[in-house]
């Protein structure tokens, strides 16, 4: 079982709905977590940075962390087109320089 | 600023061959990594540096070397390549913050095709 487990979709809504992406871990070791985003042929590109558990909104992005079920979330509210990506949660054990753990992404789509 | 640059953007190369993917980054940040994505795995860390002079391995680190001679350059040498290393690469680099996060930002990368 990979450490990080994520659904690759394509996962597909309407413009203006509210998505929810999720990932689950194995590894109680982490504490930090992260959501990229990564257009087609692109760099991923950070959107969140969580520590520990609980909530933290950034404008139309909600990213959410729950250790006790190793879980976290990220939701993203009144979805538009440019939405359209890839979305890559990631995570880590120390709060210093350390590699990333990331999920396998899911591939999100708006519908004009 | 550019932030972290990658060179080549993409490259064929016949297996057995020596390449080396070049990294540069502007933002002064102590840390860089490399990555390798691949489609059904998702990012994997090959090799990583906390700061100049210093390397470590990563997850899948086999059939690759790095250096970090100064702060700005992490160049991968792939010594003789294999049609496995077919990927998309991207670099990356970090800082740690006051409050201990440490941000990791990611080049374009650059995708290498072995045959």
């Amino acid at each position: 079982q990979k450490e990080v487990e994520q659904d690759p979709g394509p996962l597909s809504v309407p413009e203006g709905a509210i998505v929810s992406l999720n990932c689950t871990y194995s590894n109680s070791a982490f504490q930090y977590f992260m959501w990229y985003r990564q257009y087609s042929r692109k760099g991923p590109e950070l959107l969140m940075y969580t520590y520990s558990s609980g909530n933290k909104e950034d404008g139309r992005f909600t990213a959410q962390v729950d250790k006790s079920s190793k879980y976290i979330s990220l939701f993203i509210r009144d979805s538009q087109p440019s939405d359209s990506a890839t979305y890559l949660c990631a995570m880590k054990a120390g709060g210093g320089a350390d590699g990333l753990t990331f999920g396998k992404g899911t591939h999100l789509i708006i519908q004009p | 600023i550019a932030g972290i640059t990658q060179a080549p953007t993409s490259q064929i190369l016949a297996a057995g061959r020596r390449m080396t993917l070049r990294c540069t980054q502007d933002m002064r940040h102590n840390a860089m990594y490399w990555y390798r994505q691949d489609l059904g795995l998702g990012l994997r860390l090959i090799h990583y540096s906390n700061t100049a002079g210093t390397t470590g391995k990563g997850e899948v680190p086999d059939g690759y070397s790095v250096s970090r001679a100064n702060t700005d350059d992490f160049p991968l040498t792939l010594a003789s390549a294999v049609p496995s290393q077919t990927s998309v690469y991207f670099c990356a680099s970090s800082r740690t913050g006051l409050d201990g996060t440490d941000t990791q930002y990611f080049g374009p990368g650059t995708r290498l095709t072995v045959l």
